[in-house]
């Protein structure tokens, strides 16, 4: 079955830039989406279709694709930023089974 | 303001049934397909299944597959799951999510309701 893989953890300083990779095979055929998931708390969509930011997101958040390996970054990380990340796409078959990535946690030191 | 709430999770035995629901609101219903994705914390977020505006077509993870029924009601903006044959590998937490899109053919959820436990006991 298709993966989407992402590094477990992510450590920075507060101020510096975060990036989160996801990669997968199916990346340059299907648009990517990144969720932030506080402890408690639901997943919240903070990038869309690649690079398209929603309505409410900070504009520190920014997402990019090349070939097989999407990035989301966070530039001027914030204490508040603290959360599991997960990416999440589809194979090439189409737009079903919709498939996650295994979470990146991202420490704010 | 979208609100998703999910309800009817619990406590069950392996091989039981359980019924869970989605109530929403703020939106308008029939527009967009409706989702449940789970967690749990050794596999991370799984997307179990899906269901169009009208309720006509179903999508399903393959782990799922003929065991359980998404459906909804359009009249009662409600979204179901009908779970059955539970193994102790459907313990999680569901959650309701709509999609952010009410067209394209590439899928992402937006907003997500809260989430309510299932716990398959053997």
């Amino acid at each position: 079955s298709y993966e989407l893989t992402q590094p477990p953890s992510e450590s920075v300083s507060p101020g510096q830039t975060a990036t989160i990779t996801c990669s997968g095979d199916a990346l340059p055929n299907q648009f990517l989406y990144w969720y932030q998931q506080k402890p408690g708390q639901a997943p919240v969509i903070v990038m869309s279709r690649d690079t398209e930011r929603p309505s409410g997101i900070p504009e520190r958040f920014s997402g990019s694709t090349s070939g097989t390996t999407g990035t989301l970054t966070i530039t001027g990380v914030q204490a508040e930023d603290e959360a599991d990340y997960y990416c999440q796409s589809a194979d090439n078959t189409g737009t079903y089974p919709v498939v996650f990535g295994g979470g990146t946690k991202l420490t704010v030191l | 303001e979208v609100q998703l709430l999910e309800s009817g999770g619990g406590f069950v035995q392996t091989g039981e049934s359980l019924t869970l629901s989605c109530a929403a609101s703020g939106f308008t219903f029939v527009s967009y397909a409706m989702n449940w994705v789970r967690q749990d914390p050794v596999k991370g977020l799984q997307w179990v299944a899906a269901v169009s505006g009208s309720g006509s077509r179903a999508y399903y993870a393959d782990s799922v597959k003929g065991r359980f029924t998404i459906s909804r009601d359009n009249s009662k903006k409600t979204l179901y799951l009908q779970m059955n044959n539970l193994r102790a590998e459907d313990t999680a937490i569901y959650y309701c999510a709509k999609d952010q899109f009410d067209y394209g053919d590439s899928v992402s959820f937006s907003p997500w309701g809260q989430g309510t436990l299932v716990t398959v006991s053997s």
